[in-house]
């Protein structure tokens, strides 16, 4: 039973436009989501996080949104480049405990 | 300041072995998690550790066990390997000092291929 779903497994887009990844969630108990970016062969790495308490975090390009009432987020990302192209990893937790990732959306950036 | 180190990056072993897996943290982070990445399934979470003791648990068999010594370093045991135990294994390290829930920080994995 998969608590945070991103449904996009891909994502392609035209460098300099918006990428959006979604991230919808089931457990209305979580209350700080976060978002990671991982390249090949190499970790996921901490991109950007909101806490229920927001609707929106916003830090250089990249934007999150959190709509508590439809259990969504969003990341965008304005505008693409294509040293964005990885995979993107969304995350919730609950409280103090470990969160729970998404099985990521591989996001291509095209030139 | 020095990241998550992890050992050996890759390993090939033969089913019904074992493996273990080490994961050094972050200097100062007394948290270290572990996370199994498949293809299609994200990061599926295996456990943590938090002064040496096994704070929370996900949902692995029991050929996974894991540990942590006293200096915060982390070992990942995986016995009676399976063909589908091959992945990325993640170590994660975090303060979480029992505040508010900070970013974890993430070595750069250790890909097992079982054969």
């Amino acid at each position: 039973d998969q608590q945070v779903k991103q449904n996009s497994p891909s994502l392609s887009v035209q460098e300099g436009r918006i990428s959006i990844l979604n991230c919808d969630y089931t457990n209305s108990m979580f209350d700080y989501f976060l978002w990671y970016k991982k390249y090949p062969a190499e970790g996921p790495t901490f991109l950007i996080s909101i806490s229920s308490i927001k609707d929106k975090n916003e830090d250089g390009r990249f934007t999150v949104f959190l709509n508590k009432s439809a259990k969504h987020l969003s990341l965008h990302i304005v505008p693409s480049q294509p040293g964005d192209s990885a995979v993107y990893f969304c995350a919730a937790s609950e409280g103090s405990y470990i969160p729970t990732f998404g099985r990521g959306t591989s996001l291509i950036v095209h030139p | 300041k020095a990241g998550v180190t992890q050992t050996p990056r890759y390993l090939i072993k033969t089913r019904g072995q074992q493996v273990t897996l080490s994961c050094s943290p972050i200097s100062g982070h007394r948290s270290v998690s572990w996370y199994q990445q498949t293809p299609g399934q994200g990061l599926q979470f295996l456990f943590e550790y938090f002064s040496e003791t096994q704070r929370n648990k996900g949902n692995f068999p029991g050929r996974f066990s894991g540990r942590q010594f006293s200096n915060s370093r982390s070992e990942m045991n995986v016995s009676t390997l399976e063909l589908g135990d091959s992945a990325l294994y993640l170590c994660a390290s975090s303060p979480r000092t029992g505040g508010p829930n900070t970013e974890a920080f993430f070595g750069q994995g250790t890909r097992l291929t079982v054969v």
